[in-house]
């Protein structure tokens, strides 16, 4: 397909386990993002990638969240020793356009239900 | 505070009826853009309309069109003839900075889940 896809869909994950979402952005699209739904609340954005350089962590949570995108592609959303508060939709986004040019271009994926027992 | 406000949780309109689903935003940027996403009950987030803070005609895309009164901070957004399928979550959300500034991340209201009657 064409459009943004993640995996899994849904995971469940026990309190402490690590866990890594992953996220195929529109090809040739320069711009990433990560944000996290709460259940009942809009999108918070969490982190951001021109390319493989990631150029805005500002919105992780905590130093137990970690996202790359080695080769300017795929991306990874790590959250290390999942607690309760983790439960989300984790959603990606991507758009064609990089950091300083104005469009209003931003496709979603379906996003990551994470449940943290 | 808010950047972002959606101060209806939830409505309901009666199928082909238009309806209008409230949103003020907060900002001191001279350049933003202003979005509305669907959001149903599968989780996906559906780009419906866009409105730039320097266009000049309120936006229209086929059944959406986005009220935008820029001196209040209000970009209401107007869905005519209400369908069944529109039921559904939706969320503003605003993009500050223009070019020199804007990275594009979005910044996203608490959301309105309207309920389309038969």
């Amino acid at each position: 397909g064409a459009g943004v896809s993640q995996s899994p869909r849904y995971k469940v994950a026990k309190r402490g386990q690590d866990v890594a979402l992953r996220c195929d952005p529109i090809s040739g699209h320069v711009s990433l993002f990560w944000y996290q739904q709460a259940l009942g609340q809009g999108p918070e954005f969490l982190t951001y990638f021109q390319n493989e350089a990631q150029l805005d962590k500002s919105g992780l949570p905590s130093d137990r969240f970690f996202a790359e995108r080695p080769e300017g592609s795929v991306s990874t959303l790590k959250i290390q020793r999942t607690q309760q508060e983790d439960s989300a939709v984790y959603l990606c986004a991507s758009s064609p356009r990089g950091q300083r040019e104005f469009g209003n271009e931003q496709f979603f994926g379906p996003g990551t239900r994470l449940t943290v027992l | 505070a808010q950047k972002i406000t959606q101060t209806q949780p939830g409505m309901f309109v009666q199928e082909k009826e238009a309806v209008t689903l409230d949103c003020t935003y907060d900002t001191s940027d001279p350049s933003y853009g202003l979005f509305w996403y669907k959001q149903p009950s599968s989780g996906e987030m559906i780009f419906l309309i866009y409105q730039g803070s320097y266009d000049q005609q309120n936006a229209t895309e086929g059944r959406y069109s986005l009220n935008f009164q820029k001196a209040r901070k209000s970009a209401n957004l107007v869905i005519s003839a209400s369908q069944l399928g529109d039921s559904a979550m939706y969320f503003c959300a605003m993009r500050e900075g223009g070019n020199g500034g804007s990275q594009g991340n979005l910044i996203f209201g608490k959301g309105t889940k309207l309920s389309v009657k038969p």
